[in-house]
């Protein structure tokens, strides 16, 4: 069956930097694009990231662009999200989800989560 | 950026009751329209898709309709496993947007 499991999160300072990995099993993972998500503490749902299935278009929410970066390791069946310059806003759980029909028709599985802390 | 509104943010009901929620998006996102559902510590679950289709193993009872701006998602004969947040998203344009949810619970 299709699972995601992230990992990375975890206390950071402001300015600090983290690597969230999310491991696919399942699925040809080369076969589907990917959204990374956030949900700050009582919060709704944010998109952060998208890379192609083959990883040649990627697109980002403008107040991550330059900070976040979204890339994905056929190899190891892995997504990445490189997060610089922490924020204490950029505080959450963080989801990687496989997206379904290129990106336009949803968010099919995600994995289960993994925390950010950003505190001085 | 597209924007999207969600209506009402919480609403209160009992089991067996029907409920809409509606979801507005700032500019015309033709059916490019899904709806989550998420319950308390746990990832979203996608319910509907294309506005209207409804995911396998999505239970009957759940629809939704819409096009252009206006959105809704209907639950007929709440349950109890149903009292979640729901939320809309848009997949017309990046970046993604979601509407701010809806927390059914029970009255």
């Amino acid at each position: 069956q299709v699972q995601l499991v992230e990992s990375g999160g975890g206390v950071v300072r402001p300015g600090g930097s983290l690597r969230l990995s999310c491991v696919a099993s399942g699925f040809t993972f080369s076969d589907f694009g990917m959204h990374w998500v956030r949900q700050a503490p009582g919060k709704g749902l944010e998109w952060l990231a998208f890379i192609w299935y083959d990883g040649s278009k990627i697109y980002y929410l403008d107040s991550v662009k330059g900070r976040f970066t979204i890339s994905r390791d056929i190899s190891k069946n892995t997504l990445y999200l490189q997060m610089n310059n922490l924020r204490v806003d950029d505080m959450g759980l963080y989801y990687c989800a496989r997206s379904w029909g290129g990106a336009s028709v949803g968010m099919e599985y995600w994995g289960q989560g993994t925390l950010v802390t950003v505190s001085s | 950026d597209i924007q999207l509104t969600q209506s009402p943010s919480f609403l209160s009901a009992s089991v067996g009751d029907r409920v809409t929620i509606t979801c507005r998006a700032s500019k015309d996102i033709s059916t490019y329209l899904a709806w989550y559902q998420q319950t308390a510590g746990k990832a979203p679950k996608l319910l509907i898709f294309a506005a209207s289709t409804l995911y396998r193993g999505v239970p009957s009872r759940f629809s939704g309709s819409g096009s252009g701006t206006e959105f809704t998602l209907t639950i007929n004969s709440l349950q109890p496993e149903d009292f979640a947040t729901y939320s809309c998203q848009q997949l017309d344009s990046f970046p993604v947007t979601f509407g701010g949810g809806t927390k059914v619970e029970i009255k």
